[in-house]
């Protein structure tokens, strides 16, 4: 079956102007997140949804991030007013239920946005 | 607060010698730790997880509660190893990673 999917593989965007990242979780999958993974930071945890709705927004960096589930499926994460220094690969990922340790996380392909 | 720390970022060992990627964490209660790998051009993955004691692609990994660590370790390298490997801790809600450690296999 096909897994999580993400799009645009890459995104080349000028600063000031918002983009939107879209993640396709594996289906049935209840539970998705979103990371940002930078050069030097590792993996950084963003936001995680389970269903629609979306326990833990710790992660989000400021105020110009957000995403949003639709229908238990689609998420799609919105930076507004980019910058430079949110150039980095967007991973999303989703696993069968909620975070608990038999819980494997499937990751997808990453979106790598450059902002110029 | 949660966090993993691996303190090499980069790893180069030759083929056929042993591997250690360190991993220490910081966790109040009890933890669930990961490894997690990215080969090139592939989507990261799980490699293994503690609690199932496991050995995969020849790694183990054993949680030690006393030093806080779970270090992967390989006793004899491959080609095939080179990748960057992400330890991982379970939180409440969420994984916490490591900062990552890129592994060079030199043949």
């Amino acid at each position: 079956g096909a897994g999580v999917s993400q799009s645009p593989s890459n995104k080349v965007t000028e600063k000031g102007k918002d983009v939107e990242l879209r993640c396709d979780p594996i289906s049935g999958h209840t539970a998705l997140y979103w990371y940002r993974q930078s050069l030097g930071q590792g993996l950084e945890f963003l936001i995680y949804f389970q269903g629609n709705s979306a326990p833990d927004k710790s992660g989000l960096p400021s105020d110009r991030f957000s995403a949003e589930r639709t229908g238990g499926s689609v998420s799609t994460l919105t930076i507004q007013r980019t910058q430079q220094e949110d150039s980095a690969v967007y991973l999303c990922a989703s696993s069968l239920d909620r975070p608990v340790i038999n819980n494997e996380q499937f990751f997808g392909p990453g979106t790598r946005l450059t902002v110029l | 607060a949660q966090r993993v720390t691996q303190p090499e970022k980069l790893l180069s060992v030759f083929k056929g010698a042993p591997v250690e990627l360190k991993c220490n964490y910081s966790y109040s209660g009890s933890p669930e730790l990961f490894w997690y790998v990215q080969y090139s051009r592939q989507r990261l993955q799980l490699l293994l997880r503690h609690i199932s004691r496991e050995s995969i692609k020849g790694f183990t990994a054993d949680l030690n509660k006393g030093e806080t660590s779970f270090h992967l370790k390989k006793p004899f390298a491959q080609e095939e190893d080179s990748a960057m490997y992400y330890c991982a801790l379970q939180g409440a809600q969420k994984l916490v990673f490591g900062q990552g450690t890129r592994l060079t296999i030199n043949p």
